[in-house]
């Protein structure tokens, strides 16, 4: 099984700042990652698919980067409404796996 | 736009076995190339995925939960169902049932959740 492992467990972070979410596979995975986004009590929505390829409908501030075993999430000028918990999920190999998630908390 | 819906007892006892339904509109399940999925979220923790269901017989399980889930879809092709057995409070989690296509899960239901407890 392949193991996801995120980094920070928890960021806060201030309006317009900057933030960058990493995940790190326990094996090669190519490009078979996507990130998602879940708020409070709602099912999560994908921002990224193949590790950074765009999603229709997602703000282009959202973007990811990486390849192999270490992938990135970077959101550009942070909006109080991207408080959530971020998610990767790998479907290279099943089963599939999720990472344990980031939150992130806006100042 | 396809839509899912999960549907079932919110409580069961220990031992005994949960069973959900996800009704699909706005798609139709049969001669979709859509994966159809069960993915589930203990409080607090991450997403857990439990397996999925492809083009009506092609079944694919977390081996962690292959002993004792079925996933399968109704005759009339407009939802499909989600049976676990022998539960254990482990088991209590909200649990969503979604899509999967070409390397993510697209749609997914609202959730549901699920207490396992006497």
């Amino acid at each position: 099984e392949v193991v996801l492992t995120q980094s920070p467990d928890f960021q806060s972070v201030a309006p317009k700042e900057k933030v960058t979410i990493t995940c790190r596979a326990s094996q090669s995975i190519g490009t078979s990652l996507a990130w998602y986004q879940q708020k409070p009590n709602q099912s999560p929505k994908v921002l990224i698919k193949f590790a950074s390829q765009s999603i229709s409908g997602v703000p282009s501030r959202f973007s990811g980067s990486g390849s192999g075993t270490d992938f990135t999430l970077t959101i550009d000028s942070l909006e109080a409404e991207d408080a959530a918990t971020y998610f990767c999920h790998q479907s290279r190999t099943l089963p599939q796996t999720f990472g344990q998630g980031t939150k992130l908390e806006i100042k | 736009q396809l839509q899912l819906q999960e549907s079932g007892p919110g409580l069961v006892k220990p031992s005994e076995t949960l069973s959900l339904t996800c009704s699909v509109s706005g798609g139709s399940i049969s001669g979709s190339d859509y994966y159809w999925a069960w993915v589930r979220q203990a409080p607090g923790r991450g997403l857990e995925w439990i397996g999925y269901l492809y083009r009506g017989d092609n079944t694919f399980y977390n081996p962690s939960l292959r002993s004792r889930v079925t996933i399968s879809q109704d005759a009339s092709k407009t939802y499909f169902s989600l049976k676990l057995t022998s539960v254990t409070a482990a088991d209590t989690a909200v649990y969503f049932c979604a899509t999967y296509d070409s390397g993510y899960f697209d749609h997914w239901g609202q959730g549901t959740l699920v207490t396992v407890s006497s």
